[in-house]
């Protein structure tokens, strides 16, 4: 049984440098969400796709950020031009497509900005 | 707005110690309610789905039930291994997206 995967699972860069992280969901899962999560707080929802359709992004999700799902696998998120408030636990969680279903969630990449 | 409170923040528990941890919620029309269980430098982990006012469900020492304005976890005779942060979420309105509460520290002591 294979769960949520990310990578890497660390990630520190210098203030500037671009990022990318990867994701793969559950197999059968349709949809695919980002979130991030900063020390003592919750996940705060980023981004979610439906296959490869990104169908709402949060005002979180500055220019600096993109994320994709070429042919509805696996997402990428980019961090361009990284800043030291970047720093954070990068989350991604997938779903089955009907309806409200549960979101499983992978293990994170934790990113400093330095 | 939608919006989550988890309480208390922080909780610490004897062995054995049975207690409640609590998220109030407001949101136009729930949609669902998850609670998840978060080990230190790890995802979150599924522990519950409810859906409507009255549900309750159960997975060993663990117990979620729901009104139409809150959801307690309640831990029966704690054991030092479910120690982790408890966090609780909806579904917000019109959105697929998840609303996260700041989580409830739970330490429970041998």
């Amino acid at each position: 049984d294979t769960g949520v995967s990310q990578d890497p699972r660390h990630k520190i860069t210098k203030r500037g440098q671009n990022v990318t992280f990867r994701c793969d969901p559950i197999s059968e899962h349709n949809r695919l969400y980002w979130y991030r999560q900063t020390l003592g707080q919750g996940p705060e929802f980023l981004t979610y796709f439906q296959n490869e359709a990104q169908l709402e992004k949060s005002r979180l999700l500055s220019d600096r950020f993109s994320a994709e799902r070429p042919k509805g696998s696996f997402s990428t998120l980019e961090i361009q031009r990284t800043e030291q408030g970047d720093s954070a636990m990068y989350l991604c969680a997938s779903s089955l497509e009907m309806g409200l279903k549960t979101q499983y969630f992978g293990p994170g990449t934790r990113l400093l900005v330095l | 707005e939608d919006q989550v409170t988890q309480s208390p923040e922080a909780l610490r528990l004897q062995e054995g110690e049975s207690s409640s941890l609590n998220c109030s919620y407001t949101v136009s029309g729930l949609r669902g309610l998850f609670w998840y269980r978060q080990d230190p430098g790890k995802g979150p982990e599924f522990l519950f789905t409810l859906y409507s006012a009255g549900e309750e469900k159960e997975k060993e020492r663990l117990k979620a039930t729901l009104t139409k304005k809150e959801s307690f976890l309640h831990i029966t005779a704690p054991k030092p291994e479910d120690s982790a942060t408890y966090l609780c979420a909806v579904y917000g309105d019109s959105s697929y997206k998840l609303i996260f509460g700041s989580g409830t520290r739970l330490l429970v002591r041998p």
